[in-house]
């Protein structure tokens, strides 16, 4: 069984300033892990994704993200944000590397002030 | 290269209506996922298509069913439709199971039922 646990339903930040956005998972076998972005009305967009090699993981639009195994983490982290950056993410975990069949978290509305 | 389209993009149902939605993968993806988002239950996973076979199922009563076409074009069907099924439903397309690549969700068809 897998879950995926987002920390804080809503994240404020000012322009410029560092975006974290918390995610843990569950997994029973080696998880692969995604992040996306979901604007009003829309659908989801892939940001990036883990799924072997580097944990380190670099995605569209200057995010990344960190797979940290010893403490189940997939948070995902922006140097400085953007107005453009409010939406919501969510983060996911699935058993296949193409995302099939993925547990999603519950979401993070991003709000960037001016 | 053209994205997933869904069809209609929105729609409005009575109660104890059926409906159907309508999904075209990129074209020579042969995989289809289907996710139901609510306000209350987050993103949750419907079901899976691969080359006309479902071979993937969420936890949704049997009212929620779908089909894959030989052209890999998938429709979802609702039956007996009930308040709770208001929703966004999203589809989402990949090369095939097995493949790195991850999937890409269309814009998605919101669903109103009165």
């Amino acid at each position: 069984a897998q879950s995926v646990t987002q920390l804080g339903s809503h994240v404020s930040v000012s322009e410029g300033a560092l975006v974290l956005l918390r995610c843990n998972y569950s997994s029973s076998v080696p998880p692969y892990l995604f992040w996306y972005v979901q604007y009003p009305n829309q659908g989801l967009q892939l940001l990036l994704k883990y799924t072997t090699g580097a944990t380190l993981v670099k995605g569209i639009n200057g995010f990344e993200a960190e797979f940290k195994k010893s403490e189940t983490s997939f948070h995902l982290t922006k140097p400085s944000a953007h107005m453009s950056d409010a939406a919501e993410y969510f983060c996911a975990v699935s058993v296949n590397t193409n995302a099939g069949k993925s547990t999603f978290g519950d979401g993070t509305t991003l709000t960037v002030k001016p | 290269k053209a994205g997933v389209t869904q069809t209609p993009r929105y729609l409005i149902k009575t109660r104890g209506q059926q409906v159907t939605l309508s999904c075209s993968p990129i074209s020579g993806h042969r995989s289809v996922s289907w996710y139901q988002q609510t306000p209350g239950q987050g993103l949750q996973f419907l079901f899976e298509y691969f080359s006309e076979t479902q071979r993937n199922k969420g936890n949704f009563p049997g009212r929620f069913s779908g089909r894959q076409f030989s052209n890999s074009r998938s429709e979802m069907n609702v039956s007996t439709l009930e308040l709770g099924d208001s929703a966004l439903y999203l589809c989402a397309s990949t090369l095939d199971m097995g493949s790195k690549e991850t999937q890409y969700f269309g814009p998605g068809t919101r669903l109103l039922v009165l």
